[in-house]
C-alpha cells in the first residue's frame, strides 16, 4: 500500500491567495483526519470525516478553512483567502473501523509558507 | 479539558544511553494512549499504543512504555538508545469514547549523539 498521499508536499503563496491542500487516504479506511503543525501550538486536530461526513470541524481555525471529502478517496483543505499566520506543515492521516480506528496512519505533509 | 505534557522539550545523549521520556495526561476517566515519533523529514509514525490489559506495552524498535494509572503518566522507555533514534517523539491520548481525537502532547526533540 502507497500510504496516506499528500499533494502539493510544499506550497508557497502570497497572502490572500486560495491554497487548497489534497489527500488521498489508504484504501478502505473510512475515517479521514486533517492536522496542522506549528512551532508555537504543535499537533492540531482541524476536522475529521468519518465516510465521507464531517464528525467534528471544532478544531477548525476560522471560516477561511474549509474542508471537504466528496468520495472515499479524496479530500482536500482549502484555506481562502491565506494569511502569513497559516504558514504550518499540514498533515492528513487515516484509520480503519473498529478497534483498529485508535491507529492513525499519517501522511508525509505538506509544509505550506504564506508570504 | 484534556490535555497531554511532555516534560522535556529537548534531550541530547549519547548512543547506548537509556532514555526515558515522560509524558503526563489529565483526564479521570478511560483513555488510550500512544506515542508517535517523527524522524527528520518524515510523517508520523506510530510506536506504541495501550488500550487496555497489561500496563507495560512493547513497542517496536525496542521501545517500551509503562501506563501508570495512579500517576496519570505513560512514559516512554528504551535501555540503549541508537544514533538512528534521533526523532521528535509525541505522547497522545484520546478519551475511551472519543477515539477520533487525538491530543498531541508538544514533542520531545531527541538527539543521539555517536
Amino acid at each position: 500500500d502507497a500510504g496516506v498521499i499528500q499533494s502539493p508536499r510544499h506550497e508557497v503563496t502570497e497572502m490572500g491567495q486560495e491554497v487548497t491542500l489534497r489527500c488521498k487516504p489508504i484504501s478502505g479506511h473510512d475515517y479521514l483526519f486533517w492536522y496542522r503543525q506549528t512551532m508555537m501550538r504543535g499537533l492540531e486536530l482541524l476536522i475529521y470525516f468519518n465516510n465521507n461526513v464531517p464528525i467534528d470541524d471544532s478544531g477548525m481555525p476560522e471560516d477561511r478553512f474549509s474542508a471537504k471529502m466528496p468520495n472515499a478517496s479524496f479530500s482536500t483543505l482549502k484555506i481562502q483567502p491565506s494569511e502569513p499566520r497559516d504558514s504550518a506543515v499540514y498533515f492528513c492521516a487515516s484509520s480503519g473501523g473498529g478497534r483498529a480506528s485508535y491507529e492513525q496512519y499519517f501522511g508525509p505533509g505538506t509544509r505550506l509558507t504564506v508570504t | 479539558a484534556q490535555s497531554v505534557s511532555q516534560h522535556n522539550h529537548h534531550v541530547i545523549l549519547s548512543e547506548a544511553a537509556s532514555l526515558e521520556l515522560g509524558c503526563n495526561y489529565s483526564y479521570g476517566g478511560t483513555v488510550n494512549l500512544f506515542w508517535y515519533v517523527q524522524y527528520p523529514g518524515q510523517h508520523l509514525q506510530l510506536l506504541l499504543k495501550y488500550f487496555s490489559g497489561d500496563p507495560l506495552v512493547k513497542g517496536i524498535k525496542g521501545f517500551e512504555a509503562e501506563f501508570i494509572k495512579s500517576k496519570f503518566s505513560f512514559n516512554l522507555r528504551k535501555p540503549s538508545v541508537q544514533w538512528s533514534d534521533t526523532a521528535e517523539y509525541f505522547c497522545a491520548v484520546t478519551l475511551g469514547d472519543s477515539w477520533g481525537k487525538l491530543q498531541f502532547g508538544a514533542g520531545t526533540q531527541v538527539v543521539v549523539t555517536p
